[in-house]
């Protein structure tokens, strides 16, 4: 098994631009979930989906954000308009008997 | 609410000595536990978890964490680290099994 794999693994952008982030979890894996990791706030959840259904969105930073679950093979986190506070590691993680598999993330510079 | 404290940002330690990496939780239900590792510039991976039973619980790569309900602990130990156990590692716990909260991470650093 490939495991969850995140694209792209490294995004540098300018302020103001649409950046998208793409995962594709474990097949049979019914939840997906997004986290943001940085050094200030740590690891937060973002949002979760159960069977393609967004459960909590509550971790959201704000309306610049959004997340699609289109089918049980891929998943979307879009940032727009971008700011230089959105810079993190974002990882995808999809869970199977109580345990989260996660990509190696994507680490987003938004200058 | 739930939250996860990990006392300790950084532990330096030397190689083959033992380790103890500190988490307590706080949460007015009970819970499921976890030990996760992050190698650099790697997703995290699962050491080991409690969900029921044994309080001691052994994972991989010679770790172990003991449930301390009275505590509310759930510390990670091992007897002899390498050089290979430097990562940072996240206790992190849910009581939905989908909701999971982490802590903020403590960074093992083995010296050789």
């Amino acid at each position: 098994d490939a495991g969850v794999i995140q694209s792209p693994r490294h995004e540098v952008t300018e302020m103001g631009q649409e950046v998208t982030l793409r995962c594709k979890p474990i097949s049979g894996h019914n939840s997906l979930f997004w986290y943001r990791q940085t050094m200030m706030r740590g690891l937060e959840l973002l949002i979760y989906f159960n069977n393609n259904v967004p459960i909590d969105d509550s971790g959201m930073p704000e309306d610049r954000f959004s997340a699609k679950m289109p089918n049980a093979s891929f998943s979307t986190l879009k940032i727009q308009p971008s700011e230089p506070r959105d810079s993190a590691v974002y990882f995808c993680a999809s869970l199977y008997t109580g345990e989260l598999f996660f990509g190696e993330g994507s680490r987003l510079t938004v200058l | 609410a739930q939250s996860v404290t990990q006392l300790d940002s950084q532990v330096p330690v030397f190689e083959e000595a033992p380790v103890e990496l500190r988490c307590n939780y706080s949460s007015s239900v009970s819970v499921y536990l976890f030990w996760y590792v992050q190698y650099p510039n790697q997703g995290l991976q699962l050491l080991l978890k409690y969900l029921s039973g044994s309080t001691l619980v052994k994972g991989i790569n010679g770790f172990e964490a003991e449930f301390n309900k009275s505590q509310t602990s759930f510390h990670l130990r091992k007897p002899s680290v390498h050089i290979s156990d430097t990562a940072e590692y996240f206790c992190a716990v849910t009581f939905t099994g989908q909701n999971f909260v982490f802590g903020p991470g403590t960074r093992l650093s083995v010296l050789p």
